[in-house]
Order: structure tokens, then C-alpha cells, then sequence
């Protein structure tokens, strides 16, 4: 159990195009779901905490009008990159927790989605 | 401010035991999680502590140790598959994941 999924894997964009990404949780709900990115060689790095409903609250130099979060379900969140340019190539993750009496607390991560900004 | 170290790097021989220390300085406290991160992958859940003392799962243990902000990750018997980067990751008051960078660990036949 507590499986979720990604999609697409990679992208490959040209400058100035939008990427969505899609982020499942595919058997529990998730109220909870996180977006990382990770640089290469980098250790993760939180963007956005997205609850369910609610707007998606970003952490301090991501930019909500370029990076928005939309969590319409309580198994589905998505993450659209508006206007890519090649910096925002990198690897995103997403992450949703799961609070239950046997795994308080515990996030599991999506496979991640390589995008290139070409 | 919130902190957490590990090694940058380590090597270890395989069929040996490794041990990755972390060390944590945040506000709040409300478990200690390990991860196993493969190259070009997202991280996988490895272990949780949230109270003090050794928790062991099959080859791998982990240990927890609040008063002093302290953590390892001890891998035993080891095998080439176990060369990755190993995250440790806090979680604070209000139940945000602080990480580490990662400690890559090299497997030597």
C-alpha cells in the first residue's frame, strides 16, 4: 500500500511553454501532498506544502505564480510550470503523507519527473 | 535556525557494516526519518524513530538519541545495491521535513 505516482517522467520543453505534472496517490487518500525539487547532486529542496482544498502555502524564493499548485482531490495534485526557461530544468518529486495509526506522519514519494527546458 | 548534518560522503567494503551519523538542531521534534535515494530515483522510506533507542528492520537498523540531537543509520552484510545516497530527515513543530543533504555511500567489492 500507499503508493503514488507521477506522470509524466520526463518532459522535454522549449522555453517559455507551460509543463504540468501530475501527482496520484493511488490507494489512500493523501490531505496532505508535497513538491520538492532536487538539483543534481543536491539533496531535496520543499517548495510547496499543498493541502486538499486549500491553497498550496511556498516556501521562501519559489514563486507561486510561476510554480502553481492546484490539490482539487484528495488524490490528485498538480504542479504546473508556467513559462519554463532552462533554469527550471531539474528533478521533481512529489511526496504525500500518510496519517494513519500505523504510520503516523510517514511520507511516501511519487518517482519524480525529469523535466529539461530546452 | 534548523540544521541537520551528515557526512558527504562515505566508503565502505562490501559484506561489511557502515554506520551514516546525523545530527540535528531544530525547532521541534516530532521524528527522525531515513531514506535510501538511488541515482536519478526518488527517495524510498527507510526507517522512523521518534523515540529514543534502536529500532532494527532485516539488514538495516536505526537509532535515535533526542537529548543529544543524534541518529545513525547502520547497514549490515553489505551488498552493492546498497551504494546510494541515504537522507536523513526531521520533522519539526509543525510536522515539516527539514533534510539533510545526503550521505552518498560507495560500495567497494
Amino acid at each position: 500500500g500507499a503508493v503514488v505516482s507521477q506522470h509524466p517522467s520526463w518532459v522535454i520543453c522549449k522555453s517559455g511553454t507551460s509543463v504540468k505534472i501530475e501527482c496520484r496517490s493511488l490507494d489512500f487518500q493523501a490531505t496532505t501532498m508535497f513538491w520538492y525539487r532536487q538539483f543534481p547532486k543536491q539533496s531535496l529542496m520543499l517548495m510547496a506544502t499543498s493541502n486538499e482544498g486549500s491553497k498550496a502555502t511556498y516556501e521562501q524564493g519559489v514563486e507561486k505564480d510561476k510554480f502553481l499548485i492546484n490539490h482539487a482531490s484528495l488524490t490528485l495534485s498538480t504542479l504546473t510550470v508556467t513559462s519554463a526557461h532552462p533554469e527550471d530544468s531539474s528533478f521533481y518529486i512529489c511526496s504525500a503523507r500518510v496519517s494513519d495509526r500505523e504510520r503516523v506522519n510517514e511520507q511516501f514519494f511519487g518517482p519524480g519527473t525529469r523535466l529539461t527546458v530546452l | 535556525g534548523q540544521n541537520i548534518d551528515q557526512p558527504t560522503e562515505m566508503t565502505a567494503t562490501e559484506g561489511a557494516i557502515v554506520q551514516i551519523n546525523c545530527t540535528y538542531q531544530t525547532s521541534g521534534f516530532n521524528g527522525l526519518f531515513w531514506y535510501q535515494q538511488h541515482a536519478g530515483e526518488a527517495p524510498t522510506f527507510l526507517s522512523y524513530n521518534v523515540l529514543d533507542g534502536l529500532e532494527e528492520k532485516g539488514r538495516f537498523s536505526s537509532f535515535l538519541s533526542r537529548s543529544k540531537g543524534y541518529s545513525y543509520l547502520l547497514l549490515k552484510e553489505l551488498q552493492m545495491k546498497d551504494s546510494a545516497s541515504y537522507l536523513c530527515a526531521v520533522m519539526d513543530s509543525n510536522y515539516q521535513l527539514i533534510w539533510g543533504a545526503g550521505t552518498k555511500l560507495i560500495i567497494k567489492p
